[in-house]
């Protein structure tokens, strides 16, 4: 079975950082591109970022870009999202979802967790 | 940057077609997902490829892209399909989601 678990969400004063960690079981996760999605309180979802397999080609919303980075260690079977800088505007349940391929793209979702920015 | 658009919400009686769209500049020159996010869970894709369905999306799920729609339709709908319903796209190696629709079964 599929599973993504992710970690690490918690509060943080603005300007802060925080690491978030996806811990994937149940498959080849070498072999997966993967992404963070976040979704604000009652609102709707926002793509944060992606990376390739093997990490070559990361891409990031504007809206993170040079404040948060995406990483993997396929050793672990682990993806990563360090978020430095952060704002009341990233407060969001924040998810790991995995890709199989280019168009089987958010095949596997993890139940999320929580980043609260606030003082 | 890309936008895609969406009602805030469809409203279906049991039973009968719904309909949601998504509208975005050329975006049958695109591929779309969908994804459903019931209350409380986290998001699940039902459509990829513009009209694919993963295994286990019941065949009452279609969707098809042309111009500048993309639609959704969910036909004989049942009430465990009321949920949140997002359209995504990807232009210039970044994803877009839709606002969602909120789909309600009365």
């Amino acid at each position: 079975e599929v599973q993504l678990v992710e970690s690490g969400g918690g509060l943080v004063q603005p300007g802060g950082s925080l690491r978030l960690s996806c811990a994937a079981s149940g498959f080849t996760f070498s072999s997966h591109e993967m992404n963070w999605v976040r979704q604000a309180p009652g609102k709707g979802l926002e793509w944060v970022s992606y990376i390739s397999t093997g990490g070559s080609t990361i891409h990031y919303a504007d809206s993170v870009k040079g404040r948060f980075t995406i990483s993997r260690d396929d050793d672990k079977n682990s993806l990563y999202l360090q978020m430095n800088s952060l704002r009341a505007e990233d407060t969001a349940v924040y998810y790991c979802v995995r890709d199989s391929g280019s168009y089987l793209r958010g095949d596997s979702w993890g139940q999320g967790t929580l980043v609260t920015v606030s003082s | 940057s890309y936008e895609l658009t969406q009602p805030p919400s469809v409203s279906v009686s049991p039973g009968q077609t719904a309909s949601i769209t998504c509208s975005g500049d050329k975006l049958g020159d695109k591929y779309v997902w969908w994804f459903q996010q019931k209350p409380g869970q986290s998001p699940a894709l039902v459509i990829y490829q513009d009209y694919k369905r993963p295994s286990g999306i019941p065949e009452r799920f279609s969707a098809s892209n042309s111009g500048n729609t993309a639609t959704l339709t969910i036909s004989g709908t049942q009430a465990m399909d009321e949920a949140d319903y997002y359209c995504q796209a990807w232009d210039s190696s970044t994803a877009v989601f839709g606002g969602g629709t909120k789909l309600t079964v009365l």
